[in-house]
């Protein structure tokens, strides 16, 4: 119930072409949706978030759509980047439950965008 | 500068021995929390604290033990009942009635000798 499923594994793109990155979860009571960046040996660094109140957002060159029926968010980096290469996380939490505080995450996708 | 320190970056465990990973933040922030990473697996909350002198066990407190007597600090210590310890572990923290949006430091990777 409080898992969060991520696809794919590992995703290779060209320079200017388009990331998707796919995460499922079950946990309907989940009503925040965090997406982190994290570069080999460091911490991860929070890229942006949706609630469920809205189907998309987006910062910049980064879009997480969100479909609430079907229990899945994704991540869209458009113009990837050499530098966008990383590992991606998706997490989750429910922001007004007892457990508040205990995110729970995707196992990650290591992005490399080719020059 | 504002920020989330941990220290070392790197710790070797004998077998048998207990160790502590330090963490302190300077954000002001009330709760903090530890995570465990391994490949493939994302990561696994270890223990987290959302005020000083109390913290709640995550989904992998065994093996693991932590105290949070003042605010800006939350060390762990890895015990050698943890008979898998080698990973990278990473300290967060995030501000009350905000705890969804959680800052992470640099992380310590720890090893077995």
């Amino acid at each position: 119930q409080q898992q969060v499923k991520q696809s794919p594994q590992s995703l290779i793109v060209q320079k200017g072409g388009i990331s998707i990155i796919n995460c499922a979860y079950e946990n309907t009571a989940f009503d925040y949706f965090p997406w982190y960046q994290q570069f080999p040996g460091k911490g991860p660094a929070l890229l942006i978030a949706i609630r469920p109140d809205v189907s998309e957002k987006k910062e910049g060159r980064f879009t997480i759509s969100f479909n609430k029926s079907a229990k899945q968010f994704s991540l869209h980096i458009m113009d990837s980047q050499p530098g966008d290469s990383a590992t991606y996380f998706c997490a989750a939490i429910n922001a007004g439950g007892t457990s508040y505080g205990k995110l729970t995450f995707g196992q990650g996708t290591i992005l490399t965008v080719h020059p | 500068d504002g920020g989330i320190t941990q220290s070392p970056k790197y710790l070797f465990r004998k077998e048998g021995q207990n160790v502590t990973l330090s963490c302190e933040q300077n954000l002001n922030h009330d709760a903090m929390y530890w995570y465990r990473q391994d490949p493939g697996q994302g990561l696994r909350l270890i223990y987290y604290s959302q005020i000083v002198n109390d913290f709640q066990k995550g989904d992998i407190a065994e093996g693991y033990s932590v105290s949070r007597e003042k605010k800006e600090s939350f060390p762990l210590t890895v015990t050698s009942a943890q008979k898998n310890p080698t990973a990278f572990y990473l300290c967060a923290s995030s501000m009350s009635g905000r705890l969804e949006t959680q800052y992470f430091g640099p992380g310590t990777r720890l090893l077995v000798l």
